[in-house]
């Protein structure tokens, strides 16, 4: 099967635009996923989907960010505007069941603000 | 709150010698325990989870660890390394009586010496 797809795979824009990052899960995972990584720090929790509904968004940091899965497929996470801290690596996960058993991560999205 | 403790950031290993990568995680309550492998230039990969059973998991690679729930560990070990084992290596945890985060440690990078 295919696996977790993201794009882009790096991105860079200057601060106050708009990026839009997306994620492709596995093929019938309901449950999707993302994490940040700021440079040096722990990979964080952002937010939780099952299906389209957002299930746990307690890690979103602040307004700026903007998650959808219309149709419970694909997802998108837009940073609007853009800040230098938002630069770290994006990464996004899906799984079949309950995540606490583990998911299955896509590549990631760099994302550097500048 | 569940935390996860990596205590070393960088390991440098011979190839061929042995070697173990340490974590500590917070809390002795029902857990799930992972380790996450990144190559370079590729994205999170499962190495092994400990979810219940016997407390010696053995994952891809070659790779074992082991779950000791009176010290709250579960540390890597892996015999013999390949240099093609040079990568970030992460702890996590999951609260099994909780919802679907899972918690990451720093990560450890390990550097293989020819």
């Amino acid at each position: 099967e295919a696996g977790v797809t993201q794009f882009p795979s790096h991105s860079v824009i200057e601060k106050g635009q708009t990026v839009t990052l997306r994620c492709d899960p596995i093929s019938g995972h309901d449950n999707l996923y993302w994490y940040r990584r700021v440079m040096g720090k722990e990979i964080k929790f952002l937010l939780h989907f099952v299906k389209e509904s957002k299930q746990d968004e307690s890690g979103m940091p602040n307004n700026r960010f903007l998650a959808e899965r219309t149709g419970g497929t694909y997802s998108t996470l837009k940073v609007q505007p853009a800040e230098l801290e938002d630069s770290g690596v994006y990464f996004c996960a899906s799984s079949r069941e309950r995540g606490l058993y583990g998911y299955t991560f896509g590549s990631g999205t760099r994302l550097t603000v500048v | 709150a569940q935390s996860v403790t990596q205590l070393d950031s960088q390991v440098p290993v011979f190839e061929e010698a042995p070697v173990e990568l340490r974590c500590n995680y917070s809390s002795s309550v029902s857990v799930y325990l992972f380790w996450y492998v990144q190559y370079p230039n590729q994205g999170l990969q499962l190495l092994l989870k400990y979810l219940s059973g016997s407390t010696l998991v053995k994952g891809i690679n070659g790779f074992e660890a082991e779950f000791n729930k009176s010290q709250t560990s579960f540390h890597l070990r892996k015999p013999s390394v390949h240099i093609s084992d040079t990568a970030e290596y992460f702890c996590a945890v999951s609260d099994m009586n909780r919802d679907d985060k899972i918690i990451f440690g720093k990560g450890t990078r390990l550097h293989i010496l020819p």
